[in-house]
């Protein structure tokens, strides 16, 4: 069975300072994906970035980076230059063939 | 492009009322979840479907039911409504296979009191 773990549930950062947002996973799968999910205070769920388990290459988009370390079964979350508007909970999720799976999420709150 | 339609947005149950959540899609996505998410928790599957006609049990079934007659739509109903389910609602679509994200509706707030 799929198992997420996200170990921080409240974190805190500076205005334009980076902040890692932690993530570990346990599958026996060869093939999914991992994917953070961004929940603002208005509810909805806001894909952020995505990594394959066969890509050699972290992932990027814009100010968010995905460290993934498949060995250690970890992919974190890295923001970088926090903006005030960065502020809401963050998910971690896997997917496998069927469906996707999510960490309890942590609440990141940037301080002006 | 609509994506993903649930409704209702908000609804109040009284303890035994029954209701259905409503959810469609039009992307002609074959796979289709309901989600609940408790205050200040992650998302818990409910039931998912892998096509028309196919219906799965996720992680926290009990108190639901699920069609899937047509791809377009998977309502989710819930029977005899308590207040342990009082939660945040959402569905979403995808295509098939583990690197394909998910596309979310905006979601459905019940409360049962």
């Amino acid at each position: 069975a799929q198992k997420i773990t996200q170990t921080q549930p409240g974190m805190f950062v500076q205005e334009k300072e980076a902040v890692t947002l932690d993530c570990t996973y346990d599958t026996s799968d060869q093939s999914y994906g991992l994917f953070w999910y961004k929940q603002p205070s208005s509810g909805e769920m806001i894909f952020l970035i995505y990594q394959g388990s066969y890509d050699e290459q972290n992932a990027t988009e814009g100010r968010y980076s995905l460290n993934f370390q498949k060995a250690r079964k970890s992919a974190n979350l890295v923001i970088s230059a926090s903006q005030l508007g960065d502020s809401a909970m963050y998910f971690c999720a896997m997917r496998n063939n069927n469906d996707m799976r999510f960490g309890a999420g942590t609440r990141l709150t940037v301080k002006p | 492009n609509a994506g993903v339609t649930q409704t209702p947005k908000f609804r109040i149950l009284k303890i035994g009322q029954s209701m259905t959540l409503q959810c469609a899609q039009d992307m002609n996505h074959n796979y289709m979840y309901w989600y609940r998410q408790d205050p200040g928790m992650g998302l818990k599957l409910i039931y998912y479907s892998v096509g028309a006609g196919i219906t799965d049990k996720g992680e926290v079934p009990n108190g639901y039911n699920v069609s899937r007659s047509t791809t377009e739509d998977f309502p989710l109903r819930l029977e005899l409504a308590a207040p342990s389910q009082t939660s945040v609602y959402f569905c979403a679509s995808s295509l098939q296979g583990p690197f394909y994200g998910y596309t979310f509706g905006s979601g459905t707030r019940l409360t049962v009191v």
